[in-house]
């Protein structure tokens, strides 16, 4: 199994620019994850999705951040417009129906200008 | 509501030495509790879980934690430490199968030759 898998590993963009950070899961697993680490608020959840529905979205800082889970083998998560506070490391996790454990991703790491 | 706390921020041992990193949480009832380990630049991996049955539980790498329900600990152990263990590590509760896991602000391990 390849794991989680997110692309990019590192963007480094302009502020005002549209972000697409993008997310397979692994295969069979029904949640999804997407978290936010910053040495100053640490590891944050943003929002997640069971069975491609959100439910709970409380995390998501602001309008500027949106995420989409069309099918069982995708996400985005896009922020537009960036701004420098927005430079993270952005994490994709997925867990299975079966167990409460959560597989992570290997990140992306943002970088607004 | 859930909480977790990590009230050491930094830790720093000698390679050899034992270790036993603290985790508290805020819960009624007895939650899924969880260990996990970010290495420099990784996503997070799971080191060991627990849901219920044997308070003792082991983990990967030689790690090993124990559930004390009456004092709301779930303390992380590790007899001998070896330089690849320098990381940092988080603690993390859930209050059943199919929630979202609370993520304590980690605990850094540094490693002195």
């Amino acid at each position: 199994d390849a794991g989680v898998i997110q692309s990019p590993r590192h963007e480094v963009t302009e502020m005002g620019q549209e972000v697409t950070l993008r997310c397979k899961p692994i295969s069979g697993h029904n949640s999804l994850f997407w978290y936010r680490q910053t040495m100053m608020r640490g590891l944050e959840l943003l929002i997640y999705f069971n069975n491609n529905v959100p439910i709970d979205d409380s995390g998501m800082p602001e309008d500027r951040f949106s995420a989409k889970m069309p099918n069982a083998s995708f996400s985005t998560l896009k922020i537009q417009p960036s701004e420098p506070r927005d430079s993270a490391v952005y994490f994709c996790a997925s867990r299975p129906g079966t167990t409460n454990e959560q597989f992570f991703g290997p990140g992306t790491r943002l970088t607004v200008l | 509501a859930q909480s977790v706390t990590q009230p050491d921020i930094h830790i720093t041992v000698s390679e050899g030495a034992s270790l036993e990193l603290r985790c508290n949480y805020s819960y009624g009832a007895t939650p899924y509790l969880f260990w996990y380990v970010q290495s420099p630049g990784q996503g997070l991996q799971l080191l060991l879980k627990y849901f219920s049955g044997d308070t003792l539980v082991q983990g990967i790498k030689g790690f090993e934690a124990e559930f004390k329900r009456s004092q709301s600990s779930f303390n992380l152990r590790k007899p001998s430490v070896h330089w690849s263990d320098a990381a940092e590590y988080f603690c993390a509760v859930a209050p059943n199968r199919d929630d979202k896991i609370i993520f304590g602000k980690g605990t850094r391990l540094h490693i002195l030759p």
